[in-house]
């Protein structure tokens, strides 16, 4: 069964300290993405990666950075957590060519909390 | 910027009923996409519309792409409490972007 991997369900960190959130696919897709969810305001996109070390900012890039040094692995890293980046952030990839209908598949997500 | 409105945002029902939830823009996409998204989980994929006036059914649920490919129903026939989640629309736009719109979705709630 095809699958993104998350490598952490719930995740608790204090104020400033760096986060690195780990994602993995093991479907040889191109294009791996990472997204926070929050009440009332949807999925937003925070980075995009389309190639190995390849990246493209999103809607809200503010305060994160992304790695991606291996096709099947994407990190999403938090330089100085804030508690208004508390949140359920979710990974997911997909094969070139959402227009032709490739959908995208998501880890089951990392809620983090910044306390 | 496309924007993809979902309606509506909450949904209510009894085992049994029916429901549609519509999906609207004023942009054009190449693809539209439907996912659910149960509690703690990541959204799945449920179903790819990509030709204007396309009808699929999965079991209970049809799904439409409006002929001008700008909006997108999801019908429910017979809801059953498993139906319960948050479904998110999601278009491919236009000019090849990887990039999906995503609506910010119908909580829907099946009573039993």
């Amino acid at each position: 069964d095809v699958k993104v991997t998350q490598s952490s369900r719930y995740l608790v960190k204090r104020t400033g300290e760096k986060v690195f959130l780990e994602c993995v696919q093991d479907m040889d897709h191109e294009n791996m993405f990472w997204y926070r969810q929050d009440p009332g305001l949807g999925l937003r996109l925070i980075y995009f990666s389309y190639d190995v070390k390849m990246k493209e900012k999103g809607d809200i890039p503010e305060g994160y950075s992304v790695s991606r040094e291996k096709k099947e692995r994407f990190s999403l890293i938090l330089e100085s957590a804030s508690t208004n980046q508390t949140s359920m952030y979710l990974c997911a990839s997909s094969l070139s060519g959402v227009n032709y209908g490739y959908g995208y598949t998501f880890g089951s997500g990392t809620r983090l909390t910044v306390v | 910027t496309q924007l993809l409105e979902q309606s509506p945002q909450f949904l209510s029902i009894q085992e049994g009923e029916n429901l549609t939830v519509y999906c609207n823009s004023s942009s054009v996409f190449s693809s539209l996409q439907w996912y659910r998204q149960e509690p703690g989980e990541g959204p799945v994929l449920l179903v790819t519309v990509v030709t204007g006036g396309e009808v699929k059914k999965l079991k209970r649920l049809t799904f439409q792409f409006g002929d001008a490919r700008k909006d997108s129903s999801l019908h429910i026939t017979a809801a059953q409490p498993g139906d319960t989640g948050l479904y998110l629309c999601a278009g491919a736009p236009q000019g090849g972007s990887e990039k999906l719109v995503f609506g910010k979705g119908t909580k829907l709630t099946v009573n039993p």
